[in-house]
């Protein structure tokens, strides 16, 4: 079974760009979660899906950042204008139910997509 | 808000027994998990305990005291490919918040 597939791998840009990050999760996984993960940190949660909806984007900074989950599947991350400031690791994971909910408390991450902002 | 505490780094040597430790303060608190994640590598789920006691799982074992909002991961017959960074991370009851917060991270390194 494939795993959590995240592109692109690296990405380097220039402040005030736009940028992209892409994520398929695991097939039948209603649960999406975006991580952002800085040097020497653990990840921390900007926002999750149940199916098509974001029903945790408390730390999303929603003014430059935006994410859409079409069709409950795929999920994109968008920044515009990416400031220095947001170069770090993207993490996509997906989940079959909910992070202690009834189960294992189990994640599947991806490899991420690394973010450097010159 | 909450907030987990563990230890920044711990080093061992090959064949000897490890313990990470993590401290939690939360609220709606309802079970703890251990990731391992490599260099440059995704995060990979250890360990899951809602209920106090121990789980083991092969060399690992994790145990939780849910009075003392406390646990710890112990790796036993470390191996050179254990050195990794490991988190903890707690998942909550609270509503719309059922996704994992983790701790900052030990990184472990196993010497020869």
């Amino acid at each position: 079974e494939a795993g959590v597939v995240q592109s692109p791998r690296y990405k380097i840009i220039e402040k005030k760009q736009p940028v992209a990050f892409w994520c398929n999760p695991i097939s039948g996984h209603n649960t999406l979660y975006w991580y952002r993960q800085n040097l020497g940190q653990g990840p921390e949660l900007l926002i999750r899906y149940e199916n098509e909806e974001a029903v945790d984007d408390s730390q999303l900074p929603k003014d430059r950042f935006s994410a859409e989950r079409l069709k409950g599947v795929d999920s994109t991350l968008k920044i515009q204008p990416a400031e220095l400031g947001d170069s770090a690791v993207y993490l996509c994971a997906s989940s079959s139910g909910l992070a202690g909910g009834p189960g294992t408390g189990e994640l599947f991450f991806g490899e991420g997509s690394r973010l450097t902002v010159l | 808000g909450q907030s987990l505490e563990q230890p920044s780094e711990v080093t061992a040597v090959e064949g000897a027994i490890v313990q990470i430790n993590c401290t939690y303060q939360t609220s709606g608190f309802y079970g703890l998990s251990w990731y391992q994640q490599h260099d440059g590598g995704a995060p990979t789920f250890l360990s899951y305990n809602a209920l106090d006691g121990l789980e083991e799982t092969g060399r690992f074992s994790s145990f939780l005291s849910r009075s003392d909002s406390y646990g710890y991961l112990l790796l036993q017959e470390l191996q050179m490919k254990d050195s990794a960074s490991y988190f903890c991370a707690v998942s909550l009851l609270d509503t719309g918040r059922r996704a994992l917060t983790f701790g900052s991270g030990t990184r472990l390194q196993v010497q020869p």
